[in-house]
């Protein structure tokens, strides 16, 4: 069965606390791993797309890697408007649903 | 940047109404697709649209639900008969070819009182 883990559930930062956020995934032929934010109250606002082992895209202070069986976003020197929960999804089924993870909820203080 | 739009934003209705959610895709868009998230809980599939048919479906999505595309522009859920376990954010999406540009709209948050 298709399935997305992501963890922690929950990350506390101070700001300018670098850290790393992970999503392992179980899927028969990857077509893509995706990254989202997503506010209180608000739709997953998309991040990144990566679609093979090796790939790395990054977006001021977000990088995204992929392996054959995970994905790490690092946040360098996080800011409090990085606070949100983070949510990845890979592409899953016959047509073009995309299975989520729970997310990490990412608090960055001052 | 173009977005997916959805109105209302929030709907409250009396368990055993219909409710109609509706989506405005991005205009080039080929495929659209219903999620709902609950609560603290994570985002689910519920159906996609691809060629004026459903593309695939979930288990959640029962034949109280359906889904249409009126006119060029709309992408529509329609909740027959709501449920209190109907409550939950709906989100509508939409993507071109390959994924490209599979992009959410900000949901409308239903309660079914």
């Amino acid at each position: 069965e298709d399935q997305v883990t992501q963890s922690p559930e929950a990350l506390r930062l101070q700001e300018g606390e670098s850290s790393s956020l992970n999503c392992s995934y179980t899927v028969s032929g990857l077509r893509g791993l995706f990254w989202y934010r997503q506010d209180p109250g608000k739709g997953p606002e998309f991040l990144f797309t990566l679609y093979s082992a090796g790939e790395e895209k990054e977006k001021e202070r977000l990088k995204a890697t992929l392996t054959k069986k995970e994905s790490f976003l690092h946040i360098t020197a996080p800011k409090p408007e990085d606070s949100a929960t983070y949510l990845c999804a890979v592409p899953t089924g016959t047509a073009s649903k995309l299975t989520f993870g729970t997310g990490t909820r990412l608090q960055v203080t001052l | 940047e173009p977005e997916v739009t959805q109105t209302p934003s929030h709907q409250v209705t009396q368990m055993g109404q219909e409710v109609i959610l509706r989506c405005v895709p991005i205009s080039n868009h080929l495929y659209f697709y219903w999620y709902r998230q609950i609560l603290g809980q994570k985002v689910e599939f519920l159906v996609s649209f691809y060629n004026n048919e459903i593309s695939e479906k979930s288990e959640i999505f029962d034949d109280q639900f359906s889904v249409e595309r009126p006119d060029g522009s709309n992408f529509t859920l329609k909740i027959r008969s709501t449920k209190l376990e109907d409550s939950a954010m709906y989100f509508c999406a939409s993507s071109d070819l390959g994924f490209n540009g599979y992009t959410f709209g900000s949901g409308t948050r239903l309660t079914v009182v």
